[in-house]
């Protein structure tokens, strides 16, 4: 299963309500889960079965979508979430999309 | 605190052997199916293996396979991945990572080690 990210680049400001979206070549029934890259760091799991908040993560991370269309939601969008964002399929083998680098306006 | 500390990158020439390793601490290794993870320079994630808790199974990304091994000794906590026939195309941060105790998730990375392969 391939995933394609969109968009690859996004400038927000602190405040905005950020959506990433991710799109799977075949069905992947919401075996999706989101990554969060920082410059320099390893990768962080914010979000697994599409929509299940990783212990610790903040609630304004949020996942949603089914069938082959999926979707990270920041709702306040804050300093610290600047970051390059992956999604993941584990529902036929496993698979990372190409990421979406979100940056500060 | 769950920790993964990686070793034995560098560089090395094309078609040479290198071998990582990967040291867990702060969990009970041997109940967890570990992965590889690599990062091209300046590009996106790559799987490249795993390997359940008892090592009975073990899966390939097409590109590494039949040149890749993992490995583990859950006595030493350590995971291991025997890269042979290396690539200019391979190199890569590698990572390890923790699958998730219910569901096929990486829940736990290292910080990688770097593998770089050029004459």
């Amino acid at each position: 299963i391939q995933l394609t990210q969109s968009p690859s680049l996004l400038s927000a400001s602190v405040g905005d309500r950020v959506t990433l979206s991710c799109k799977g070549s075949q069905n992947i029934n919401n075996y999706l889960a989101w990554y969060q890259q920082k410059l320099g760091e390893a990768p962080k799991l914010l979000i697994y079965n599409t929509n299940s908040l990783q212990t610790g993560i903040p609630s304004r991370f949020s996942g949603s979508g089914s069938g082959t269309d999926y979707t990270l939601t920041i709702s306040s969008l804050q300093p610290e979430d600047v970051a390059t964002y992956f999604c993941y399929q584990y529902n036929n083998g496993w698979t990372f999309g190409g990421g979406t680098k979100l940056e500060l306006k | 605190e769950v920790q993964l500390v990686e070793s034995g990158g560098g560089l090395v020439q094309p078609g040479r052997s290198l071998k990582l390793s990967c040291v867990a601490s702060g969990f009970t290794f041997s109940n967890y199916g570990m992965n590889w993870i690599r990062q091209a320079p300046g590009k996106g994630l790559e799987w490249v293996a795993y390997i359940s808790s008892g090592s009975s199974y073990i899966y390939y990304a097409e590109t590494v396979k039949g040149r890749f091994t993992i490995s583990r000794d859950n006595a030493k906590n350590t995971l291991y991945l025997q890269m042979t026939s290396l690539r200019s195309e391979d190199t890569a941060l590698y990572y390890c990572a923790r699958r998730g105790w219910r569901w096929d998730v990486m829940d736990a990375w290292g910080q990688g080690a770097s593998v770089t392969v050029s004459s």
